[in-house]
């Protein structure tokens, strides 16, 4: 199976922040990748498939890029709402696995 | 307005067995593949099983298959996952999740509240 790992696995930082979290496959997957933020309690959110297509609704300060196996997460201006745990999830194929997340905290 | 609502969770013993419902409104069910994913408790996510929008596309997580059957039923638009063989290892909070499309090759963008399935002696 393809694995995914993201790092770091959590990080603080402040409010205003450009802030990136990285996901790496351990094969290529095209673009068939997708972010999830889940807040404390929550259910997870989709943000972006595609790489880099957003979700309707998510705010224009979350972006994703990347291709093949290297993939990234920005948020560009962290907001304090943005305190959650973010998943990457690859989906080419079965089984479609999730990274192990990133917690990410306000400083 | 979509709605999945998750039912049949539950305390189960080591080797018992439990079939969780996922009710859906809110769209044309026949229409999007779906998705269970569980999350122990304090961990991060762990997918289990997804089936095609027309339900004749099935796959499972290694860890579950042979004891996991997941299936769909258009008339009553509600998902199941029919679990047994229970293992501690298998207590988790299950999601259903539906996706963008009919093909499984899409991620979820709609997760229920999930239901909580404890195994334990």
């Amino acid at each position: 199976d393809i694995q995914m790992t993201q790092s770091p696995s959590s990080l603080s930082a402040s409010v205003g922040d450009r802030v990136t979290i990285t996901c790496r496959a351990s094969q290529a997957v095209s673009d068939y990748l997708a972010w999830y933020q889940q807040k404390p309690g929550k259910i997870p959110k989709l943000l972006i498939y595609g790489a880099s297509t957003l979700q309707s609704g998510v705010p224009s300060r979350f972006s994703g890029s990347g291709s093949g196996t290297d993939f990234t997460l920005t948020i560009s201006s962290l907001q304090p709402e943005d305190v959650a745990t973010y998943y990457c999830q690859r989906y080419n194929s079965a089984p479609p696995t999730f990274g192990q997340g990133t917690k990410l905290e306000i400083k | 307005e979509v709605q999945l609502v998750e039912s049949g969770g539950g305390l189960v013993q080591p080797g018992g067995s439990l079939r969780l419902s996922c009710a859906a409104s809110g769209f044309t069910f026949s229409n999007y593949a779906m998705t269970w994913v569980r999350q122990a408790p304090g961990k991060g996510l762990d997918w289990v099983s997804v089936i095609s929008g027309g339900g004749g596309i099935t796959y499972y997580a290694d860890s579950v298959k042979g004891r996991f059957t997941i299936s769909r039923d258009k008339s009553k638009n509600t998902l199941y996952l029919q679990m047994s063989s229970l293992r501690v290892e298998d207590t988790a909070l299950y999601y259903c999740g539906k996706h963008l499309g009919a093909d499984i090759i899409l991620p979820a963008d709609f997760w229920g509240q999930g239901t909580l399935v404890t195994v334990s002696s």
